[in-house]
């Protein structure tokens, strides 16, 4: 059983900046496992970020944006607002019986 | 633009079945592969299997097969997924979420407004 696995919560002050990361168990995170970024904030649906790796939609704020580091794929958010506050999911591509996964999930607080 | 509009909330009883159906628009229903995803109260997201518009192939992660069946119709633009022998493990707000895989980058797009599944006795 493959787990994705993100921080469970993160602090960042208003106008500074964080990074979230998502890491398999198989091993590295690379391009192939087209990471996708969602935002979800309570009582919503999630919301699409982020997808294959680094490109963003055209409603994306410029503030986030998504990488690839040190083997797991990343979402940085830049230049923090109040309400980015909110709980964040990757989402990550194997094929096979298991196609897609989802990590725990990251709660974003701003303070 | 975009839209997928899902069907309201169920209450089933433990063993029954629920269907949720996913209604799409403003787009050509073919451009996007149907994802199904659910979340238990207060947990984080689980992707349970997804279906093809053009083909009906379905796939469906392995703690899902036998009980989740995926269909759509063509002719109202409308995804449809099973659920049957419900437990009260299963109550979950269900999502569909919609894959653009006109090119190559599996981008998941647009999600539905979530249908709340109770299963209680």
């Amino acid at each position: 059983q493959t787990v994705v696995t993100q921080e469970p919560s993160l602090t960042v002050s208003p106008g500074g900046t964080v990074t979230l990361t998502c890491a398999s168990s198989t091993g590295a995170v690379t391009s192939g496992y087209y990471p996708n970024w969602f935002q979800q904030k309570p009582g919503q649906a999630p919301r699409s970020l982020i997808y294959s790796t680094s490109n963003k939609h055209s409603w994306t704020p410029a503030r986030f944006s998504g990488s690839l580091l040190g083997g797991k794929a990343a979402l940085t958010l830049s230049g923090v607002l109040p309400e980015d506050e909110a709980e964040y999911y990757c989402l990550l591509y194997y094929g096979g019986a298991q196609p897609w996964v989802f990590g725990g999930g990251t709660k974003v607080t701003v303070l | 633009q975009v839209q997928l509009v899902q069907s309201g909330a169920e209450v089933k009883k433990p063993g029954a079945s629920v269907k949720v159906s996913c209604k799409t628009s403003g787009y050509t229903f073919t451009g996007f592969y149907m994802h199904w995803v659910r979340q238990a109260p207060g947990q984080g997201l689980e992707y349970i299997g997804g279906i093809n518009p053009e083909t009906g192939d379905r796939k469906y992660i392995q703690s899902f097969q036998g009980r989740v069946t995926m269909t759509r119709d063509t002719s109202i633009s409308t995804f449809y997924m099973e659920l049957s022998g419900l437990l009260s493990d299963d109550t979950a707000v269900y999502y569909c979420a919609g894959e653009n895989f006109s090119d190559s980058f599996k981008k998941f797009e647009c999600w539905g407004q979530g249908t709340l599944v109770t299963v209680s006795s």
